[in-house]
């Protein structure tokens, strides 16, 4: 069983900065099965990157996912306001999520 | 443009069964390269993912360890929905619970409802 840790588990940051939010896993995740998710309070999660790297649709280039094997990492290059909100990782088998990192002004 | 809404109680009592519907719109429920989720959270147990239906020439379900025995998914291609039926409900199954699309990713979600386990 694979387990996913974020950190921080807080990002406090300003709009216009860079945000760099950390996923690792407790085993190495084959091909790339990893994806990240932005939920806002009150609404479900949204798909942001599947396969690491892969922006879903819809979602603007600020937004990059990297890495491979344990360690992935979502990028976003400068924060927008609504930007703002929680994200989740996840990796597609036993399709397990992280406990997720909050960015906040 | 693909939509899924949920319907069902908001309120269980503890050791009944907690029952919930996912419409599709968009997509179909036999569709070949789709699958049909259910996901809930919690503060206590973040988001979980719960199990999922698919059909791939017949119909599979497949569902986690952590409810598995207690848990039903299941397709209904005449109204082109799925469900989802947890049995034996206790206070921790109270949670939001989410219908979702995708095989190994999910990029489509219902709207999310609150099911709370209380007598």
């Amino acid at each position: 069983e694979i387990v996913l840790t974020q950190s921080p588990g807080t990002l406090c940051l300003s709009p216009g900065e860079r945000a760099t939010l950390s996923c690792r896993a407790s085993q190495s995740i084959s091909n790339t099965y990893l994806a990240w998710y932005q939920q806002k309070p009150g609404q479900a999660p949204r798909l942001v990157i599947y396969g690491a790297s892969t922006r879903a649709t819809g979602i603007p280039d600020r937004f990059s996912g990297s890495g491979s094997g344990t360690d992935f990492t979502l990028t976003i290059s400068r924060l927008e306001p609504e930007d703002f909100a929680v994200y989740y990782c996840q990796q597609y088998g036993g399709s397990r999520f992280g406990g997720g990192t909050t960015v906040e002004i | 443009q693909v939509q899924l809404q949920q319907s069902g109680p908001g309120l269980v009592k503890p050791s009944q069964t907690l029952s919930l519907t996912c419409d599709i719109s968009g997509d179909s429920v036999s569709s070949n390269s789709a699958a049909w989720n259910w996901i809930r959270q919690s503060p206590s147990r973040g988001l979980e993912w719960l199990g999922r239906t698919y059909y791939r020439s017949r119909w599979y379900s497949e569902y986690a360890s952590s409810v598995n025995g207690r848990i039903a998914i299941n397709p209904d291609t005449s109204k082109n929905q799925f469900s989802l039926q947890l049995n034996s409900v206790t206070p921790g199954d109270t949670a939001v619970y989410y219908c979702a699309r995708g095989r190994f990713y999910f990029d489509k979600w219902g709207q999310g409802a609150l099911v709370t386990v209380s007598s």
